[in-house]
């Protein structure tokens, strides 16, 4: 069965720009989730997609958004680019949501650098 | 607010002898709690998780981790240590009612031969 896939894998932007990332899950999750992971802050929750539905989000600013499709598909959006927003973007996928979802299975995560 | 805390930073251990990475946590009511590993350049890996019953909990790798509710702890263990041990390992739970899984700042492991 093949694992959780986020593409790119390595992105350059400028500050001001935006971004887009994409997750596919392994098949049959629909639960995806994606976290930011930097040295100083470790991972954070972004925010979490069930059946195309956002369940539940972070302590992030609006310029983070998400969605969805059908086929379980997520992509990650970010706006007006800031230096802080150079991370390491991980996506996980699991089968079911709520705490019970917690078993996750994570992509290898599209590192984005901010210049 | 839900909290996992890992309060190494980094531990060292010789090869062949027993590992133990210390996590705590604060969830509110059952918590289920979870290790993961990440190895450089890598997403994490799943190594074990608790939700009820025993309170060791036995995963892969050889990894295991010991529940205690009265000193709201999962620390994770290993009886004998392998240089291919040595990652990023991450202490993550949750709570009643919430879909958010709360990381840990993670423990980095180093296996020296």
């Amino acid at each position: 069965k093949a694992g959780v896939t986020q593409t790119p894998r390595y992105l350059i932007k400028t500050r001001g720009q935006q971004v887009t990332l994409s997750c596919s899950p392994i098949s049959g999750h629909r639960s995806v989730s994606w976290y930011q992971q930097t040295p100083g802050q470790g991972l954070q929750f972004l925010f979490e997609y069930f059946s195309e539905t956002q369940r539940n989000k972070g302590n992030f600013p609006g310029r983070f958004s998400g969605r969805q499709f059908s086929n379980s598909r997520s992509e990650m959006n970010v706006s007006t680019l800031e230096l802080g927003d150079s991370a390491l973007y991980l996506c996980a996928s699991s089968r079911i949501s709520g705490r019970q979802g917690g078993e996750q299975y994570f992509g290898p995560g599209t590192r984005l650098t901010v210049t | 607010a839900q909290s996992v805390a890992q309060p190494e930073d980094q531990v060292n251990v010789a090869e062949g002898n027993p590992l133990t990475v210390k996590c705590t946590y604060s969830v509110s009511g059952n918590p289920y709690l979870f290790w993961y590993v990440q190895y450089p350049n890598r997403g994490l890996q799943f190594l074990l998780k608790y939700i009820t019953g025993d309170n060791l909990v036995k995963g892969s790798y050889g990894f295991e981790a010991e529940f205690n509710k009265s000193q709201t702890s999962f620390h994770l263990k290993k009886p004998s240590a392998l240089v291919s041990d040595s990652a990023l390992y991450f202490c993550a739970g949750t709570g009643a009612g919430s879909y958010q899984l709360t990381f840990g700042k993670g423990t980095k492991l180093s296996v020296i031969p």
